[in-house]
């Protein structure tokens, strides 16, 4: 398994302003995924992390709103950019070991946008 | 997108209940795994299935993953007050290898003490 960190856990912003979440992993990692949680709803991937290339995109999610960085294989961090009250959500981070599906996730940072 | 749909969406039980709940899709999956996410928390992964017909065991948990790896079901046995929470079915498609996960819409767990 591994353990993953997150920053900030949660974070009150103004609309129109940026928020870049950071996630730690304990041990190098060969996958990594940020996913949105909105209030009450189910985990739904915004992107794969690659690790020296550019993040890849779920449908719905473009890298100008959502730049992604992964810097080494157990560090990335997802920027919210131009906030509105609709990007209020949990965002998470997890990791998976390669080989097999298993992912572990951060607690979370907690977004509200006023 | 591709779906899965899990049920029942909210059970409320009696402590010491069995408590059951399963996923399914129309499409074919190559794992099935199961967490548990509590208030304020990250999920946790509580089982992963690999293998059509697989049954696994955690403790009071089982798990199983369906013959025609369309759908999975979780069992909780003897259920506890501590069992509260939010349980996800999640799984990866069989014709992907991108290690991408979909999630079930979630199953949420009250346990009348």
């Amino acid at each position: 398994s591994a353990v993953i960190s997150q920053k900030p856990s949660r974070d009150i912003c103004q609309r129109g302003t940026s928020l870049t979440i950071q996630c730690q992993v304990d041990s190098q990692v060969t996958m990594m995924f940020w996913y949105r949680q909105q209030p009450g709803q189910s985990l739904t991937l915004i992107a794969t992390a690659n690790q020296g290339s550019e993040a890849t995109y779920e449908s719905g999610f473009v890298i100008d709103k959502f730049p992604i960085s992964r810097p080494n294989l157990t560090f990335s961090t997802l920027t919210v950019s131009n906030m509105s009250p609709e990007d209020s959500s949990i965002y998470l981070c997890s990791a998976g070991l390669g080989g097999v599906d298993e992912q572990f996730f951060g607690p979370g940072t907690r977004l509200t946008v006023l | 997108g591709q779906q899965l749909n899990q049920s029942p969406q909210s059970m409320f039980i009696q402590e010491g209940e069995d408590v059951s709940m399963n996923c399914t899709s129309s499409s074919i999956f190559n794992t099935w795994l199961w967490y548990k996410q509590e208030p304020g928390e990250g999920p946790v992964l509580l089982i992963a299935l690999y293998k059509a017909g697989e049954l696994t065991s955690n403790g009071r948990l089982t798990a199983q993953f369906g013959i025609t790896r369309k759908d999975s079901f979780l069992n909780i046995s003897a259920s506890i007050p501590s069992d509260v929470g939010i349980y996800f079915c999640a799984g990866t498609l069989g014709s992907s290898n991108t290690g991408k996960l979909i999630f079930g819409q979630g199953t949420t767990l009250q346990v009348k003490p």
